[in-house]
């Protein structure tokens, strides 16, 4: 079993669309976690910190629940450039461990 | 956008033969890593480097092998390239240890292994 899991995907929704994924991780003892937004064929950036209260960054909201072990990204009013595969990242004893990723593509 | 350059940028090679992939900074952070991304895995590190002179092995590290003697630079040797090999190599930065979770990456290698 893999110790970040993502669904792979593809999330295939119209522009203004919510949508939501989610991951789950394995290793309760995981420190800090994150969302990475990879575009097709480029290298992976930064997209939003997940934090125990929840954080919303304009359209993005996380959210994570320690206690199922999993981490959520929701993205509202879906635009065509957010087309990308989203990262799921866990953060234990200071490695980085990266999900599969989750691909979304929104069309017109 | 960070200043990190991967060289080449592709390259098809043969079983058996040496390959060394480049990574190159621009920002003086201490932190350099390589990672490999392959399809239905995240990426997996490979080695990382907190100085010069100073690395250590990560998850996948078997049949590489890394150098840093220069802050900016951070090599990546493939001794003897197998087929398994063939990935996307990312080199990545950060000015901190990793629980900030701010990597920043290079664009990216992709290795073909005949």
């Amino acid at each position: 079993r893999k110790e970040v899991e993502q669904d792979p995907g593809p999330f295939n929704v119209p522009e203004g669309a919510t949508v939501a994924f989610n991951c789950t991780y394995s290793n309760s003892a995981s420190q800090s976690f994150f969302w990475y937004r990879q575009d097709c064929r480029k290298e992976p950036k930064l997209l939003m910190s997940v934090y125990s209260s929840g954080n919303e960054d304009g359209r993005f909201t996380a959210q994570l629940n320690r206690a199922s072990q999993y981490i959520s990204l929701l993205i509202r009013d879906s635009k065509l450039s957010d087309s990308a595969t989203y990262l799921c990242v866990v953060n234990r004893n200071n490695k980085l461990i990266f999900g599969a990723g989750t691909r979304l593509a929104v069309h017109p | 956008d960070a200043g990190i350059t991967q060289s080449p940028r592709h390259k098809v090679t043969e079983t058996g033969t040496p390959v060394t992939l480049r990574c190159h900074q621009t920002e003086n952070h201490r932190y350099m890593y390589w990672y490999r991304q392959d399809p239905g895995h995240g990426l997996r590190l490979i080695h990382y480097s907190y100085g010069v002179k100073d690395t250590d092995k990560g998850e996948v590290s078997d049949g590489y092998s890394v150098s840093r003697s220069k802050t900016e630079d951070f090599l990546l040797t493939l001794e003897s390239a197998t087929s398994s090999q063939t990935s996307v190599y990312f080199c990545a930065i950060s000015q901190d240890r990793v629980g900030t979770g701010e990597l920043f990456f290079g664009e990216g290698s992709r290795l073909t292994v005949l």
